[in-house]
């Protein structure tokens, strides 16, 4: 079946600096990738999406760059904020249909 | 607007009993689903509908687990029998559909069985 992980548990930056969190996942034939922040006592909120034909797309301080070739997803936030402290979700579209595997999550710390 | 809601937003009950979990998608959502959470984990598909078809329910863990929407609006899940391993956060989301990927996620019900 379908796998997501990520690379790393958690992930402590200062304020101000750039964070980047990554992450894997397993099948190739999947088309759609979705990063979500999730705050202590939330659901998970979405972030920005990237589709397969894509390898680069940027929002709102964030940019997500999917690199198909190794499997391979990351989460640029620039300038990060303590606001940003949450974890960080990456999840796969199933293939063929429209539920989500979703990664353990990446726990980012922002240090003021 | 009013985003995804669920209730209740805590439910203790005793192994053995029904429990019945809602979830009022946001409104003109197509697509609705739900997923099961543990702490420090990512959410776990269980099923999906469209409108008030029920497309999906690979993920249900077993039979005690079942979902229903009727009237494609709000939906409910229900585990019958519960044991304290169902114990979880259940979480519900919506997307739009046709097409539209991004899925909404409600605040959770926090199950626990004693």
């Amino acid at each position: 079946g379908e796998s997501v992980g990520l690379h790393l548990p958690t992930l402590s930056v200062q304020e101000g600096d750039n964070s980047i969190i990554n992450c894997a996942y397993s099948n190739s034939a999947s088309d759609y990738f979705i990063w979500y922040k999730q705050e202590s006592g939330k659901g998970p909120q979405f972030i920005i999406d990237i589709r397969s034909n894509m390898d680069k797309r940027q929002g709102q301080r964030v940019t997500v760059l999917l690199n198909k070739t190794v499997k391979h997803l990351s989460l640029q936030i620039a300038a990060t904020q303590p606001g940003d402290s949450a974890v960080y979700f990456c999840a796969e579209r199933g293939t063929g249909a429209n539920n989500l595997f979703f990664g353990t999550g990446t726990r980012l710390t922002v240090i003021p | 607007g009013a985003g995804v809601s669920q209730s209740p937003r805590y439910k203790v009950t005793k192994r053995g009993q029904d429990v019945a979990l809602r979830c009022d998608p946001i409104s003109g959502h197509v697509s609705l689903y739900w997923y099961r959470q543990a702490l420090g984990q990512g959410p776990e598909f269980l099923t999906y509908f469209n409108y008030e078809a029920q497309q999906d329910k690979s993920g249900l863990p077993n039979d005690r687990f079942s979902a229903e929407r009727p009237e494609g609006s709000i939906s409910t899940l229900t585990i019958q029998r519960t044991e304290q391993r169902d114990s979880a956060m259940y979480r519900c989301a919506s997307s739009l559909g046709g097409g539209v990927y991004e899925q909404y996620f409600g605040p959770g019900t926090r199950l626990t069985v004693t």
